[in-house]
């Protein structure tokens, strides 16, 4: 059965720190993984893709790394901001199927 | 509409009820999940759409629920009977068949009182 799992449930880190978010699959054979970010009260909106191929993608403050051989992937957040506060939910695609694997995600509480 | 949509963004009901959420995909979007949020908790699925092929209802908590999508785009969840556990945010995101992510709606939030 494919799986994903988050962790740490949830994290709470002072602003201006840096942390790391974990995502670990069972999904096989792999296509592809995105990390989500929700805002409370909104819907997740994308924030990165890694394919097969891609160990290291950034986006501004947020880096994403993949180990396709461990079936690992990170989210790294540098110097957090308090609008950082948020879930972040790892989803991770089948290449043989269309359908998605949702983890749980990270709860992640930026504060003074 | 440009994104996935869904009806009613905030919905309270009294204990025993039914209610009925409303998930408009994004045009084209075979694929449909439901997902809920209970308070401080992560992302719960209750069922898979894909196509016309019979849905993943292995999520579904119990046979309160139930959700059907019409001409393989609107879906909509159906709980009958409605208990206090029931509230939460109720998320539903489309995708296309290959290759492409998931788009989420804003979510229903579910009050049960």
């Amino acid at each position: 059965k494919n799986q994903v799992e988050q962790s740490p449930q949830s994290l709470i880190i002072l602003e201006g720190k840096n942390c790391t978010l974990q995502c670990n699959y069972t999904v096989s054979p792999f296509s592809n993984l995105r990390w989500y970010k929700q805002d409370t009260g909104r819907g997740p909106v994308s924030l990165t893709i890694m394919t097969f191929s891609e160990n290291t993608k950034s986006n501004g403050r947020y880096t994403a790394t993949l180990d396709a051989d461990t079936k690992q992937s990170s989210l790294h957040i540098t110097a957090s901001q308090l609008s950082d506060s948020a879930s972040y939910i790892c989803v991770v695609k089948e290449a043989s199927a269309s359908k998605l694997t949702f983890g749980t995600g990270t709860r992640l509480q930026v504060t003074l | 509409g440009a994104g996935v949509s869904q009806s009613p963004s905030n919905k309270v009901t009294e204990k025993g009820k039914d209610v009925e959420l409303r998930c408009d995909p994004i045009s084209g979007h075979t694929a449909l999940y439901w997902y809920r949020q209970s308070l401080g908790q992560g992302l719960e699925f209750l069922i898979y759409f894909q196509g016309n092929s019979a849905p993943d209802k292995s999520g579904l908590p119990s046979d309160r629920f139930s959700a059907e999508r019409t001409g393989g785009s609107v879906s909509t969840l159906t709980i009958q009977r409605t208990q206090q556990e029931d509230s939460a945010v109720y998320l539903c995101a489309s995708s296309v068949q290959q290759g492409g992510g998931a788009f989420f709606g804003q979510g229903t939030r579910l009050t049960v009182v």
